[in-house]
């Protein structure tokens, strides 16, 4: 079946780093790709939409400066949080899929971020 | 606002018991209904539904959707510890002019299977 990787699995950093996360679809192109994030014992919550080739999408409330979503080729998005903080901390799922209904949508494994 | 609501929020039971998960939306430009089971880290994706009253079984899940009342209910039977996961459910919504949809999320139903 179709596969998303997701790296890295967990990353410790310290407060007003950058940390950049990679999702890729390896054995389909994903037109579009989707961020979320979830806190413990919380749902998913999206953050951006990322089409290839165009800007990102991002939901209500999320920063696209601090959140830099990147998806420069098929089967490649990237989300750089920015000068992270405390407050960032948290699990990052991305999801991947190509054209196509939503039964066809796959998650990557998840990158914990705790930022010291 | 558009939004789903799961319930209940988490649930124990043994093994062997029959559990009922249900989920409610509200949207604008509804497509489709998804459930997922969440173990470890990523979601894993059970059944989609996009039509009313037809019911989609795998094993001893089965969901079904009743557009009417807006709402789907999960069913799982013959419970095992290995049932143990956050189920959730999301509702994919039409972007306005678009033809990919978001997916919004529920808050998940913990359940736990005792032996």
């Amino acid at each position: 079946g179709a596969v998303v990787s997701q790296h890295p699995s967990r990353v410790i950093c310290k407060s007003g780093t950058s940390v950049k996360i990679e999702c890729r679809s390896l054995d389909f192109q994903a037109t579009t790709m989707f961020w979320y994030r979830q806190f413990p014992k919380q749902s998913l919550m999206l953050m951006a939409t990322s089409n290839e080739g165009s800007k990102a999408t991002y939901e209500q409330g999320v920063e696209k400066d601090k959140f830099l979503i990147n998806h420069a080729s098929l089967t490649l998005s990237t989300l750089t949080v920015t000068s992270a903080h405390p407050e960032d901390s948290s699990f990052y799922i991305c999801s991947a899929r190509d054209v196509g209904p939503p039964e066809k949508l796959f998650f990557g494994s998840g990158t914990q971020l705790s930022v010291l | 606002e558009d939004k789903v609501v799961q319930s209940p929020l988490s649930l124990v039971v043994h093994e062997g018991d029959t559990v009922t998960l249900n989920c409610s939306y509200e949207v604008t430009n509804f497509r489709s209904l998804l459930w997922y089971k969440q173990e470890k880290k990523a979601p894993t994706f059970l059944f989609m539904l996009t039509s009313s009253g037809i019911e989609k079984k795998s094993g001893r899940l089965s969901s079904i959707l009743d557009k009417k009342e807006l709402s789907s209910i999960l069913n799982i039977t013959a419970t095992q510890t290995g049932d143990s996961a956050i189920y959730l459910c999301a509702v994919e919504a039409l972007n306005y002019g678009g033809s990919q949809g978001n997916l919004i999320f529920g808050k998940g139903t913990k359940l736990s299977v005792k032996p």
